[in-house]
């Protein structure tokens, strides 16, 4: 998986339910992000974090929380106030404080409300 | 607010033609300028990328070009084969809150090379 992992690959939520999307990398990659995509909007950026301990929100945070307690993992919970959480989420990260390295993304968790 | 202009949203051409996406960006002070390729249901993969610094870049079938000055940057692709379809992503560095960087993509191209 090239360093990254997120876990799982398919997840189903309840209505009302929070869940939690798993991302692991072995890359010693400071900056990691969580993005979501959807059909013709292409990526779009819900939290980041530059260190560990710290992260701030994105384009899109509102219904989503996340955690940066280790530097390998960034878990993203995905609560019952987002209304349309049914999308292809990716987790991605990067070397160094700046952003003119390029990303390392995981393969992915697509999540659907059933 | 910051923001990445992508075009055309979808590119149909034949194998063995020429294929150009072309990028526009708000932030005058990006520097940094990545293109991805993503296959149906997988990651985006690191294709290509430019720093501010130079003006074109090539690796092998594919080249980037950057005109700071109109803030616009275009991706090329030489004799296209069935296996470059794809969705195309650029995206440009820019500068957010705090002083840190992050990068912000552009929508992107669905390219499909037909045999």
């Amino acid at each position: 998986d090239g360093g990254i992992t997120q876990s799982p690959k398919y997840l189903f939520r309840k209505e009302g339910q929070n869940v939690t999307l798993s991302c692991e990398q072995n890359l010693n990659h400071d900056a990691m992000y969580w993005y979501r995509q959807d059909p013709g909007q292409g990526l779009r950026l819900i939290y980041y974090s530059q260190i560990v301990n710290d992260f701030q929100k994105g384009d899109i945070a509102e219904g989503y929380s996340v955690s940066r307690e280790k530097k390998e993992s960034f878990p993203l919970t995905v609560t019952s106030a987002q209304k349309n959480p049914t999308a292809f989420y990716l987790c991605a990260s990067t070397t160094g404080w700046g952003s003119d390295y390029g990303y390392t993304f995981g393969s992915g968790t697509r999540l659907t409300v059933v | 607010g910051e923001n990445v202009e992508q075009h055309p949203s979808t590119l149909s051409v034949q194998e063995g033609d020429s294929a150009v996406i072309k990028c526009t960006y708000s932030d005058s002070a990006s520097n940094y300028f990545p293109w991805y390729k993503q296959e149906l249901g997988k990651r985006p993969q690191l294709i290509i990328d430019i720093r501010s610094n130079v003006g074109e870049k090539k690796d092998q079938r594919i080249a980037v070009t950057l005109n700071k000055t109109a803030k616009h940057f275009s991706l090329h692709i030489t004799e296209t084969q069935p296996e470059d379809s794809a969705v195309y992503f650029c995206a440009a560095s820019i500068t957010w809150r705090g002083g840190s960087e992050k990068l912000v993509f552009g929508k992107g191209t669905k390219l499909t090379v037909n045999p």
